[in-house]
């Protein structure tokens, strides 16, 4: 049983179009995140929601919006792709809690901009 | 702001061999620290962690002490195996009202012949 799951795992598009990204997590945690990993596989955190509301917004374009209608899911869309959008792109969760606190990763989205 | 530095890879080694895989990290206040594995073509999962200064994480033959006078949480592994083949991720969590963010290392791809 998937404990994160995101779809699609591949994603291919043209440059100027708009997708999205979903994601889901039956771990019922309070918390979901957005991460991007670069070619060189650096990964940098994008967003967080806890309990639905935004608590993470790092430095990322205004072309990406997150959405969470529920605790269980964390979608991603993203307007006007750029090349420069071509990643891997995980999802995860947690529970927050003082001190310390384990992220569960889904499988990855590849994110392939033409 | 916090931040992670991880030695550079790749790293390659044969099987049965000693692994040290160096992890230093920049942070105010007393971060949780944790190494992240993520094996191919996979999400990361969560390898070990350490929540206070001299604290060692340990699972699968993998340790790591958090030193925090050293600043340091190296990731070490006696007798590595061709399955043990992966990026590792080093990361640290602030704690407190970070919510929960992570902040990696540009992680090491580690690929262990027979």
């Amino acid at each position: 049983d998937t404990a994160v799951s995101q779809t699609p795992k591949y994603l291919v598009t043209q440059m100027g179009n708009d997708k999205s990204i979903k994601c889901e997590q039956n771990l019922g945690h309070d918390t979901m995140y957005w991460y991007k990993q670069d070619s060189k596989k650096f990964l940098k955190i994008m967003f967080s929601y806890n309990n639905k509301e935004l608590i993470i917004n790092e430095t990322v374009p205004n072309r990406f919006s997150p959405k969470s209608p529920d605790k269980a899911h964390l979608n991603l869309h993203i307007n006007s792709l750029e090349l420069g959008d071509s990643a891997v792109y995980f999802c995860a969760s947690s529970n927050l809690r003082g001190g310390w606190d384990e992220q569960f990763f889904g499988p990855g989205t590849r994110l392939t901009v033409l | 702001g916090n931040s992670v530095t991880q030695m550079e890879g790749p790293v390659t080694l044969s099987e049965e061999a000693f692994l040290t895989i160096n992890c230093t990290y920049t942070a105010t206040g007393y971060p949780s620290l944790f190494w992240y594995v993520q094996y191919p073509g996979e999400g990361l999962q969560l390898l070990l962690k350490a929540t206070k200064a001299d604290d060692k994480g340990s699972n699968k033959g993998f340790e790591a002490t958090y030193r925090k006078e050293t600043t340091s949480f190296h990731l070490e592994k006696g007798s590595v195996q061709v399955s043990d083949s992966a990026v590792y991720f080093c990361a640290l969590s602030p704690g407190g009202t970070s919510y929960g963010k992570l902040t990696f290392g540009q992680g090491t791809i580690l690929t262990v012949h027979p």
